[in-house]
């Protein structure tokens, strides 16, 4: 156990919908980082927060948002959802914001889009 | 077009040997990370190396960060069925900024 939650574990879905992805870090960790995993794509990373506010930015779409809130935790918003959405969303916590800090990802989201 | 390649994509071998997993870049990596993930779960750091050259030992697993920061290997000695499962490079470049990037794994199955 990371010590990372993410809710809801499975989520089914269909096209033009829209759904949030939760997930609360590890106790004492800033950084929150979003990653969606396909199996034609891999393991891509999305977006960072630290301390509420924005980082970095990966290959995150449009149609996709996200934010951390004043306890922590933070939300992944995937909206007009298109059947390619389909795959597993991995949160992951970490101490600070440098790339070197160890990662620890939760047990993941898996979204399947019909 | 990946940033980090891995290979091989797909390894298979028997209980007892050895295997080195190999994780490319033609940019240079400020740290690099490797991972291993079951199914099902999210990926468990294994190892960070941060200098050219390093060595990292964590039991019958070896990894090694290339001279020139591109490129990262990892051995296993003698592996087992419980060492099964998808290994991933990962690493921040220098001239992208705080990026973080995975490469594009290596499947590992250990026949007992």
């Amino acid at each position: 156990d990371s010590g990372v939650t993410q809710t809801p574990k499975h989520l089914i879905t269909a096209t033009g919908q829209r759904v949030t992805l939760r997930c609360s870090p590890r106790s004492g960790d800033l950084s929150v980082y979003w990653y969606q995993q396909s199996l034609d794509q891999g393991l891509q990373f999305l977006i960072q927060y630290y301390n509420g506010e924005e980082r970095a930015k990966g290959n995150i779409l449009e149609r996709f948002s996200a934010q951390q809130f004043p306890d922590l935790h933070s939300e992944l918003n995937l909206s007009s959802l298109e059947l390619g959405d389909s795959a597993l969303y991995f949160c992951a916590s970490s101490v600070a914001w440098g790339a070197a800090n160890e990662q620890f990802f939760g047990p993941g989201t898996r979204l399947t889009v019909l | 077009t990946q940033l980090l390649e891995q290979s091989p994509q797909f390894l298979s071998i028997q209980e007892g040997e050895n295997l080195t997993v190999y994780c490319n870049s033609s940019s240079v990596f400020s740290s690099l990370q490797w991972y291993r993930q079951e199914p099902g779960e999210g990926p468990v750091l294994l190892v960070t190396v941060v200098t050219g050259g390093e060595v990292k030992k964590l039991k019958r697993l070896t990894f090694q960060f290339g001279d020139a920061r591109k490129d990262s290997s990892l051995h296993i000695t003698a592996a087992q069925p419980g060492d099964t499962g998808l290994y991933l490079c990962a690493g921040d470049f220098l001239r992208v900024g705080n990026q973080f990037y995975f490469g594009t794994g290596t499947s590992l199955t250990v026949i007992p």
